[in-house]
């Protein structure tokens, strides 16, 4: 079953803009992480950010994560084109190794 | 530093017929091991994981099987191929070090099989 769940499923925005893409999930982590996957490629590993932590920054990237609501969010800010690729969290529970992969979201940025 | 191979990038093959997908690492030791399926436009379905040579676990059961002769080699098989089994493969590994709490994976450029 799905851990996590990315939303929206589609995102399409002009050069420039932010991008904010949500990631929920339904039991206790250990830590949560985002990955990158350009079309045909395999996944590349953005942010991870474990539960005692709330916030994490990576360049443009900005990774939000709240415990309580089961909840994290991605924000790119000031997009590229090169930016275009489908994104997916993924959990860490208990004392598991294998992380549980959302559907991903798929984003769009136009030159 | 650490690579991921995979191999082939893509394959066609007509159903029924035998599969082999191979993946190796370099530049670790003793790592945890995994291969994924996903389907267009889809999430990631993990299919087998292993921690170490010769211990393999099935996530779903199917048709593939995999192998891992040696602790860097993660091997996909099949013995006769259905066209549901089309579909973009990813290896992938994590440290084998600690309670993995922390570990992130790292992805090889995946096979795109087509069965027909």
């Amino acid at each position: 079953s799905q851990q996590g769940e990315e939303d929206p499923q589609a995102l399409s925005i002009q050069e420039g803009e932010n991008a904010t893409m949500n990631c929920s999930y339904k039991t206790s982590i250990n830590n949560l992480q985002w990955y990158r996957q350009n079309s045909g490629r395999g996944l590349v590993h953005l942010i991870l950010i474990r539960s005692n932590e709330r916030e994490k920054h990576s360049g443009r990237l900005r990774v939000t994560l709240d415990t309580s609501k089961k909840s994290s969010s991605l924000l790119i800010t000031a997009s590229r084109a090169a930016d275009t690729a489908s994104y997916f969290c993924a959990t860490l529970s208990g004392g598991s190794y294998i992380p549980t992969f959302g559907r991903g979201t798929s984003l769009i940025v136009h030159p | 530093s650490q690579t991921i191979h995979q191999w082939p990038a893509t394959l066609v093959q007509p159903v029924g017929s035998p599969l082999s997908l191979e993946c190796t690492v370099e530049g670790t030791s003793n790592p945890n091991l995994y291969w994924y399926r996903q389907a267009a436009g889809r999430g990631l379905q993990l299919l087998f994981y292993s921690v170490g040579i010769g211990q393999i676990s099935s996530e779903v059961p199917q048709n593939l099987s995999a192998s891992r002769p040696q602790d860097r080699q993660f091997i996909l098989s099949s013995k006769k191929l259905l066209l549901s089994d089309s579909g973009f493969y990813l290896c992938a590994w994590s440290s084998g070090s600690g309670s993995g709490s922390y570990n992130e994976q790292f992805f090889g450029p995946g096979t795109r099989l087509t069965v027909l």
